[in-house]
């Protein structure tokens, strides 16, 4: 069973500076997919950065990046230049073998960032 | 348009009302998701539909029922439901394979009193 890991309950940033959010992962699928997604206290759940299991380069989108270790099966997100409306929950995320032709994501605990002013 | 809409944003039932929370997207997409997520937790999900056939349903109680109308909709139609079954339903809309990302919806705030 694929399970994701992310031990960080929550975090404190001040406006501008970067963070790092942890997550690990654990498959034995070689194929996989590690997505993160951000959720405001309105309830949407935005995408924000997708990480290939054979992508070489680690992803990047804007201000976010993915530091991808696949050795050490992380994927941390990075924020830089963090902003006010950052603060939300964060959910790591990874795409399970396919069923009847049909994608599953399974998502860690989430975990709380808050940006200060 | 990579919008997925939700109707209603809010809803507060009765344990014998019936209701029907909707979805709908235009992005051509063929997978369309339901996640129930409890405060403080992660989505944890319901049903898939892969062109427009159930494909995966996560042993969800049987007052819970998809529909899926057309490539483009997606209902939840509740009915007899508890208490502990208030939460935020998101609904979800994907590309069939290969990693697409899944676009979520605003979700329903659901209250079963």
């Amino acid at each position: 069973a694929q399970k994701i890991t992310q031990t960080q309950p929550g975090m404190f940033v001040q406006e501008k500076e970067a963070v790092t959010l942890d997550c690990t992962y654990d498959t034995s699928d070689p194929s996989y997919g590690l997505f993160w997604y951000k959720q405001p206290s309105s309830g949407e759940m935005i995408f924000l950065i997708y990480q290939g299991s054979y992508d070489q380069q680690n992803a990047t989108e804007g201000r976010y990046s993915l530091n991808f270790q696949k050795a050490r099966k992380s994927a941390n997100l990075v924020i830089s230049a963090s902003q006010l409306g950052d603060s939300a929950m964060y959910f790591c995320a990874m795409r399970e073998e396919p069923q009847g032709g049909s994608e599953k994501l399974v998502f860690g605990k989430g975990m709380k960032l808050t940006v200060n002013p | 348009d990579t919008e997925v809409t939700q109707t209603p944003k809010h809803l507060v039932m009765g344990m014998t009302n019936k209701k029907s929370l909707k979805c709908e997207q235009h992005m051509g997409h063929r997978a369309m998701y339901w996640y129930k997520q409890k405060a403080k937790k992660p989505p944890e999900l319901m049903f898939v539909y892969s062109y427009e056939k159930l494909s995966i349903n996560e042993s969800v109680p049987s007052r819970f029922s998809p529909e899926c109308p057309n490539s483009s909709l997606l209902n939840l139609h509740l009915h007899a439901l508890q208490p502990e079954d208030s939460a935020l339903y998101l609904c979800a809309s994907s590309q069939v394979w290969d990693n697409y990302e899944q676009y979520f919806g605003p979700g329903t705030r659901l209250t079963v009193t």
